[in-house]
């Protein structure tokens, strides 16, 4: 079983719907980021969390330490949202283990 | 430069070829790693610098595959005698304390292909 597990792997998604990417981990973490990656281009930061909530712009993170899960919620979607949403878990020795990602396709 | 800056952005090597990847971090930046995506999957861990010392390698596939920071600042991973399957994109990302609580920035990451 891989310590990061994301759900779904794909999404489509019509504009202005609200998206929900899910990840699940099975270690201790110190922190969860959640990264935009677009086809041919680099990995962006979104957030980084270690408990609750965050929010920038029409982006909201989730965290829930005890059940190992977090959410990353899209409002109000739109096409440049398209790209691929990537859960990652700091352990205590300052490595990073990615999920596999989900491909997020929003369409016009 | 303002962010994380990686050269070469392509690079094509025919198999038992070296080659070298550089990572510039920003400026100041404690913390460095190196990642490896395959094509279709996550990044995947190489190793860790905080400064000029390797903390952690273990991430690394083969002896084949060699990192360095000599002066805690800019870093280079050797890939020595490339096979088909060391094709990836190599990222390399920086962060400023040595905690495990530092937002990370990527630079656009080094896509190997090996012939």
């Amino acid at each position: 079983k891989n310590e990061v597990e994301q759900s779904p792997q794909n999404l489509t998604a019509q504009e202005g719907e609200f998206i929900t990417i899910n990840c699940s981990y099975s270690v201790g973490i110190s922190a969860l980021h959640w990264l935009q990656q677009h086809p041919g281009g680099g990995i962006v930061s979104l957030f980084m969390l270690s408990s609750g909530k965050k929010k920038h712009g029409r982006l909201i993170a989730t965290i829930n330490i005890q059940e190992k899960h977090s959410s990353l919620h899209i409002t109000a979607s739109h096409p440049r949202d398209s790209a691929v949403y990537i859960c990652a878990v700091r352990g205590y020795g300052n490595k990073l283990v990615f999920g596999a990602g989900t491909i997020l396709r929003v369409k016009s | 430069g303002a962010g994380v800056s990686q050269s070469p952005r392509y690079k094509v090597a025919k198999r038992g070829q070296d080659v070298a990847l550089r990572c510039d971090p920003i400026s100041g930046h404690v913390s460095l790693f190196w990642y490896q995506q395959a094509l279709g999957q996550g990044p995947e861990f190489l190793t860790y610098f905080q400064n000029e010392a390797q903390l952690d390698k273990s991430g690394l596939p083969s002896d084949r595959f060699f990192a360095e920071r000599p002066e805690g600042s800019v870093s280079t991973l050797k890939i020595q005698r490339t096979q088909q399957e060391d094709s990836a994109v190599y990222l390399c990302a920086s962060s400023l304390p040595r905690t495990s609580s530092g937002e990370l920035f990527f630079g656009e990451g080094s896509r190997l292909t090996v012939l």
